[in-house]
């Protein structure tokens, strides 16, 4: 069965803290690996990711996919309390279908 | 643009009643989704479509029918409301450039009572 495993479920942290964030996945056909951020709504789009070793930045927030090793990490550095949300990790299952993980959810206090 | 649209924001059912959640998009875009997303947990797929006329089970089918007459809506319906429905859900597209991002809808939450 094809699926998407996020650790850890739940962290809180001080704002400046540098966080990472894990994903790990077994799905047939993998295409790519997507992170999204969710505040109180829909989920934003972040980053997608297709190769391995090939990190995408955006600000404070990178990302790198081992497709060896099936797996791929989301780090923030210089955390602010904006940042506050769950963070959901996504691969494509073959041609046509988003499989999630659980998300984190992460906590920044002031 | 309006992007994706879906109505009702909310909505409160009894056991037992039906309801339509509506899904409109307006990018052309072939690839429609509908998740649920219960408190805590990730989006799991319910139904989809690669087209007009073309509609596939998720991962949580039960409970539920789609229809795909127009490329712009996808309306989910629920035939009878169970406490188990009690979950936000989300419709989402995608063009046809495949494992692209998926446009996300505001979510619908609804409560079954």
């Amino acid at each position: 069965e094809d699926k998407v495993v996020q650790s850890p479920l739940s962290l809180v942290v001080h704002e400046g803290d540098t966080v990472t964030l894990n994903c790990s996945y077994e799905v047939t056909n993998f295409r790519s690996l997507l992170w999204y951020k969710q505040e109180k709504k829909a989920p934003t789009f972040l980053f997608m990711l297709t190769s391995s070793g090939i990190e995408k930045k955006s600000g404070r927030l990178s990302s790198i996919l081992d497709k060896k090793e099936l797996f791929s990490i989301l780090n923030i550095t210089a955390t602010q309390t904006g940042d506050s949300a769950i963070y959901l990790c996504a691969v494509w299952q073959g041609a046509q279908k988003l499989v999630f993980g659980q998300g984190t959810r992460l906590t920044i206090n002031p | 643009n309006a992007g994706v649209t879906q109505t009702p924001k909310f909505r409160i059912l009894k056991i037992g009643q039906s309801m339509t959640l509506q899904c409109t998009q307006d990018m052309n875009h072939n690839y429609m989704y509908w998740y649920r997303q219960d408190p805590g947990m990730g989006l799991k797929l319910i139904y989809y479509s690669v087209g007009a006329g073309i509609t596939d089970k998720g991962e949580v089918p039960n409970g539920y029918n789609v229809s795909r007459s127009t490329t712009e809506d996808f309306p989910l319906r629920l035939e009878l409301a169970a406490p188990s429905q009690t979950s936000v859900y989300f419709c989402a597209s995608m063009g046809w450039k495949l494992s692209n991002e998926q446009f996300f809808g505001p979510g619908t939450r609804l409560t079954v009572l």
